[in-house]
């Protein structure tokens, strides 16, 4: 079946820290998106990638960095100049007007 | 710029209630309209969308008219199920070329027996 992997489900990262959350998509859609989601929020955009090796900011980018090195994989890393990255993560990609999202992973500091 | 607007929750029914969560949006044209859902630890599953003025989405029981004129698209179920517990949200994709999705703040429902 077609769909979005996101891991790990959760995570646990000490301060001062960088993590990485994997996206594997096997859907052959050509973008990809990461959103935050914070409780009692709605998703906020992080980045986005329209094609291999292409990506753009979205509206909370500082202290997020991307790569799409491959059409099928999209990771997002977290560093230590995001002052408040814990969140849930949501991975998602889009074909037309459709927009697939993967299960999330929950990224907490300690 | 674009938003979302869509009522507060939490929202607590008793199952076969009637259920309506209001969302208005501010875009300009003529933007796509979805509604989502979101099960407790879960990513977001498209619930319904309208893609112009007057359509209505409709899916599993839950139903969303696109109304220009009053830049609404309100959810309604007639009959809710202890299974429609979930978070709601409203999100719009402006027209054009535009990548992102504008989203509500989402609607907590708790359906009990």
């Amino acid at each position: 079946d077609g769909g979005i992997t996101q891991s790990p489900k959760y995570l646990f990262r000490k301060e001062g820290q960088n993590v990485t959350l994997s996206c594997e998509q096997n859907l052959n859609h050509d973008a990809m998106y990461w959103y935050r989601q914070d409780p009692g929020q709605g998703l906020r955009l992080i980045y986005y990638s329209q094609i291999v090796n292409d990506f753009q900011k979205g509206d909370i980018a500082e202290g997020y960095s991307v790569s799409r090195e491959k059409k099928e994989s999209f990771p997002l890393t977290v560093t230590s100049a995001q002052k408040n990255p814990t969140a849930f993560y949501l991975c998602a990609t889009r074909q037309g007007d459709g927009y697939t999202f993967g299960s999330g992973t929950r990224l907490t500091v300690v | 710029g674009d938003s979302v607007t869509q009522m507060e929750g939490p929202v607590t029914l008793s199952e076969e209630a009637f259920l309506t969560i209001n969302c208005t949006y501010t875009a300009t044209g003529y933007p796509s309209l979805f509604w989502y859902v979101q099960y407790p630890g879960e990513g977001l599953q498209l619930l319904l969308k309208a893609t112009k003025a007057d359509d209505k989405g409709s899916n599993k029981g839950f139903e969303a008219t696109y109304r220009k004129e009053t830049t609404s698209f309100h959810l309604e179920k007639g009959s809710v199920q202890v299974s429609d517990s979930a978070v709601y949200f409203c999100a719009l994709k402006a027209q054009g070329g535009s990548e992102k999705l504008v989203f509500g703040k989402g609607t907590k429902l708790t359906v009990n027996p």
